[in-house]
């Protein structure tokens, strides 16, 4: 079974705070995205990675940074927290290989950031 | 602009019965269309996806109908199960440039014992 983690299920940082979340990935997937969940507006792509440092902007990557050093592990940095990123983090992974011509995400559990 | 819609944020069906979700796109470019479940406190699972080139894809008690002159797709559940009560999520794949999915808002499902 496929299992990605997510360093944290609960987080509160402070206004101006750096925030660093940590994606691992446990099956050899090239690609890795991380999303935000808002009540109303569904999941929504912040940035995206298909190979090792490799990264692009998905649809908010406003206020984001990411890091992909290795295969396996993908990090959303808030370079300076504000409460507008208060949401539901969550990260994914997929495999052109997996076949099919699709290739399916798998779903951390999420992070809940509160930013006060 | 919202290129993937779930009109409907939520649904209440009896056990036994039919749930219908629906979903509408605007991009012709989407390719590939999934359904995501997700429970609270964890993340979205797979459910079942179809191509754009289908009509329908079925896997046991769902079924994915694509209408694609309709830019419309819709999940039907058959028998709904108390179980099924989550938020379903619909996505589609974009072809254009660098490939990606964008969700709907999602549709909460409560089937009623």
């Amino acid at each position: 079974d496929v299992k990605v983690t997510q360093s944290s299920r609960y987080l509160v940082k402070r206004t101006g705070e750096k925030v660093f979340l940590e994606c691992v990935q446990d099956m050899d997937h090239e690609n890795m995205f991380w999303y935000r969940q808002d009540p109303g507006l569904g999941l929504r792509l912040i940035y995206f990675s298909y190979d090792v440092k490799m990264k692009e902007k998905g649809d908010i990557p406003e206020g984001y940074s990411v890091s992909r050093e290795k295969k396996e592990r993908f990090s959303l940095i808030l370079e300076s927290a504000s409460t507008n990123q208060t949401s539901m983090y969550l990260c994914a992974s997929s495999s052109p290989r997996q076949g099919a011509g699709t290739d399916t995400q798998y779903f951390g559990p999420g992070t809940r950031l509160t930013v006060l | 602009d919202q290129q993937v819609k779930q009109n409907s944020p939520s649904l209440s069906v009896q056990e036994g019965r039919i749930s219908i979700l629906n979903c509408d796109y605007t991009n012709s470019m989407f390719d590939y269309f999934l359904w995501y479940k997700k429970y609270p406190a964890e993340g979205p699972t797979f459910l079942i996806s179809i191509s754009s080139i289908k009509d329908k894809n079925e896997d046991g008690r769902f079924t994915v109908f694509l209408n694609k002159s309709a830019k419309h797709l819709s999940l039907h559940i058959v028998p709904s199960q108390p179980g099924d009560s989550a938020v379903y999520f619909c996505a589609a794949r974009t072809t254009s440039g660098t490939y990606k999915y964008i969700f709907g808002t999602g549709t909460r499902l409560k089937v009623l014992a």
